[in-house]
C-alpha cells in the first residue's frame, strides 16, 4: 500500500535561514508526490508535485522539493524562510489503485521566527 | 471563479441529529472528494467521486453518505451524528488529464461539533 511519513511534527527556523520539511514515501510503482500548505482556518493549497522528470521540482511561493529515489524521500525546501511561511505542511502520494486519491502525511507545523 | 465552495462554515449538532454538508466547484473537474481533518491524524478520505454518477468509499466512510448531484456538486450527509464525527470537513476536486492532473483544490472547510 502507498504511504508517506513526515517524521517531524514541528520545524522551527529563523527568518532568512533555509528551511527543510521532510517526507519519505513507500509506493509500488512510480510515485506521484505532492506538497500542500495549510494556513490557520483555511483549506489546503497546492504547492508542487513530482510526476516524472527532473528531481528538483519548483513550486509556488519560492518552494522547491527534491525527489530522491534511492532514499525514497521528497523533502520540501526553501532557501530563505519568511515569517509568513509559518503554516502546516502536508506531503501526499497518489494512491495508485484509485482514480487520483491522495494519501496524506500527518503534517508538519513550520514556525518561522523573526 | 470561486474554486471550491463549502457550506456551512460552522455547525453544532446534538448527538443523533442529521445534516448535509454542501460542496460545489466551478472548475469543471470530474473528480471530487470529502476528507475529514483531526489533530495529529492528517487528512483522511471519507468518500470520493471519480465522475458524475459514481461514488466510492474512502478510508473512513462509516456514518456518512454522499451524493454526486451533478458535475459541480458533491454533498456529504451525516444521518445520525455522533461525537466522534466532530472534525473539520474538507471538500476537494481535481481533473484527470492535462498539466494539472491529480492536483486537488480544496474548499475552506466546515467545522462541525457534535455534542
Amino acid at each position: 500500500a502507498q504511504s508517506v511519513a513526515q517524521p517531524e511534527d514541528q520545524v522551527n527556523v529563523a527568518e532568512g535561514n533555509p528551511l527543510t520539511v521532510k517526507c519519505t514515501y513507500s509506493v509500488s510503482g512510480n510515485p506521484y508526490l505532492f506538497w500542500y500548505v495549510q494556513y490557520p482556518n483555511r483549506g489546503l493549497q497546492f504547492l508542487l508535485k513530482y510526476i516524472t522528470g527532473d528531481n528538483l521540482v519548483k513550486g509556488s511561493y519560492g518552494f522547491e522539493a527534491e525527489f530522491n529515489k534511492s532514499q525514497t524521500s521528497f523533502h520540501l525546501k526553501k532557501p530563505s524562510a519568511l515569517v509568513s511561511d509559518s503554516a502546516l505542511y502536508f506531503c501526499a502520494v497518489r494512491d495508485g489503485g484509485s482514480q487520483g486519491n491522495l494519501i496524506f502525511g500527518k503534517g508538519t507545523k513550520l514556525s518561522v521566527k523573526p | 471563479n470561486a474554486g471550491v465552495t463549502q457550506t456551512p462554515k460552522f455547525q453544532v449538532l446534538k448527538t443523533g441529529q442529521s445534516m448535509t454538508l454542501q460542496c460545489a466547484q466551478d472548475m469543471n473537474h470530474n473528480s471530487m472528494y470529502w476528507y475529514r481533518q483531526d489533530p495529529g491524524m492528517g487528512l483522511r478520505l471519507i468518500y470520493y467521486s471519480a465522475s458524475e454518477g459514481t461514488t466510492d468509499k474512502g478510508e473512513v466512510p462509516n456514518g456518512y453518505n454522499v451524493s454526486r448531484l451533478n458535475k459541480r456538486e458533491f454533498s456529504l450527509r451525516l444521518e445520525s451524528a455522533a461525537p466522534s464525527q466532530t472534525s473539520v470537513y474538507f471538500c476537494a476536486s481535481s481533473e484527470q488529464g492535462g498539466v494539472r492532473e491529480w492536483e486537488q483544490y480544496f474548499g475552506p472547510g466546515t467545522r462541525l461539533t457534535v455534542t
